[in-house]
Parts: C-alpha cells; sequence; structure tokens
C-alpha cells in the first residue's frame, strides 16, 4: 500500500513554544490530506482537511490561528501549533488521499506533550 | 451532516470464534464510502477493509467482512477466526461527497485465549 509519513513521532515541548509536524506522502502524490487530533481512549477528531496550493478548510471550533497547516506540494503538509499550551497535548495523526473515492493513507501519528 | 455510530465501547472474544462490531451511519449523499480501520495501541491507523455505496455485495479482505445493510444504514465488521494479535481499537468511517473522512467513537476489542 500507500506510504505516509509522519515525523515526529514524539514531541516534548514547553508551554509557549511552536512545533511543527510533517505529514509526507513518500510515493503517491496526495490531493488532500486531512488532520486529526486523538484524546486518549477517544476517537479521531477531524480538525482541517488541506487540499495543494489552497487554504486549510478547518472545522467547527478549531483555531486556525493556533493550528496552523500548510500544504505546499503534494506530497507534503505541516500542521504548526503555535504557543502550545498543556491542553495542546494529544496524538496528533495525518491522512492523505491518493484521489477522489480512494481509501486514506495514515501517518505514524505524532504524540505532543507540552510541559 | 454526516454521522458514524459505534454503540460497543468494548467487546470481548474468545480466540478463534467470530465477533461482529456495529456500525451505523447517517447521511444524505447518494454516494459514500465506508471504512474500517483498527488501531493497535502504536496508534497507527491500519486500513482493513472498504464498502462503497454503490456496491452490490458485501466486501470481504481476508477474514474481515463488512455486512453492508444499506436500508438500515449500517455497516458492521465480521472478523472470523478471531486471533490474540487482533486485539485493538476499531474504527468504523465514512467519507462521502466532500471528501472529508469522519470517525465513529471507536470499539475496543479484547481477543481471550
Amino acid at each position: 500500500g500507500a506510504v505516509v509519513s509522519q515525523h515526529p513521532s514524539r514531541v516534548i515541548c514547553k508551554s509557549g513554544t511552536s512545533v511543527k509536524i510533517e505529514c509526507r506522502s513518500l510515493d503517491f502524490q496526495a490531493t488532500t490530506m486531512f488532520w486529526y487530533r486523538q484524546f486518549p481512549k477517544q476517537s479521531l477528531m477531524l480538525m482541517a482537511t488541506s487540499n495543494e496550493g489552497s487554504k486549510a478548510t478547518y472545522e467547527q471550533g478549531v483555531e486556525k490561528d493556533k493550528f496552523l497547516i500548510n500544504h505546499a506540494s503534494l506530497t507534503l503538509s505541516t500542521l504548526t501549533v503555535t504557543s502550545a499550551h498543556p491542553e495542546d497535548s494529544s496524538f496528533y495523526i495525518c491522512s492523505a488521499l491518493r484521489g477522489p473515492g480512494t481509501e486514506a493513507f495514515f501517518g505514524q501519528g505524532t504524540r505532543l506533550t507540552v510541559v | 451532516a454526516q454521522k458514524i455510530t459505534q454503540t460497543q465501547p468494548g467487546m470481548f472474544v474468545q480466540e478463534k470464534e467470530a465477533v461482529t462490531l456495529d456500525c451505523t451511519y447517517d447521511t444524505s449523499d447518494p454516494s459514500y464510502g465506508l471504512f474500517w480501520y483498527k488501531q493497535p495501541s502504536s496508534g497507527e491507523m491500519i486500513f482493513l477493509i472498504y464498502q462503497g455505496s454503490y456496491d452490490q455485495q458485501n466486501a470481504t479482505e481476508g477474514r474481515y467482512s463488512l455486512n453492508f445493510q444499506k436500508a438500515r444504514k449500517s455497516a458492521n465488521l465480521v472478523i472470523s477466526a478471531s486471533q490474540l494479535g487482533d486485539s485493538a481499537m476499531y474504527f468504523c468511517a465514512m467519507r462521502a461527497n466532500n471528501n472529508d473522512m469522519r470517525f465513529g467513537a471507536g470499539t475496543r476489542l479484547t481477543v481471550k485465549p
């Protein structure tokens, strides 16, 4: 199957700093990428949908200025958590679509801990 | 709006037996896809099976089969001959025309030896 690489897998940062998470589709061009957040023992909550070359579409309740998404190319999307706070600690996972009607391929996820 | 419902927070099954994980959905789009993913404790999302809304036959992939009942808007996952390695969280997901993929709350499956 297709490969999506997410980096870093774990990150610990200090409160007030920013953290960038990368999501790369290694062997296909991703028309659309999704960013999810998952709290312990809960489901994946869609944060935003990002299409290459256009602004991301954020879900209701997700702060655009706090969670900056950049989909600069067909193989790379980044999520930057700005001015991180302890309540931003969570598991963040991306997925990528090769095209409409296809399955979504997931990255390995990033466990963010803000101290 | 799309909605995915998994009503079983946890399920237990004896090794080598079959188990059914429930999933119901709601959408006004005539064209949609239904997915099941497995998430072990490592956090990775493993794709298991896909069913398109216009597919006439139920999808099958090895030990996984999807019991698709369109009129009831249900897409239950059946795992046959359970193995210890099947213990994980299982998520049902749906994608409609807008391409968003949304997930149910998940079911934690525990396979007992």
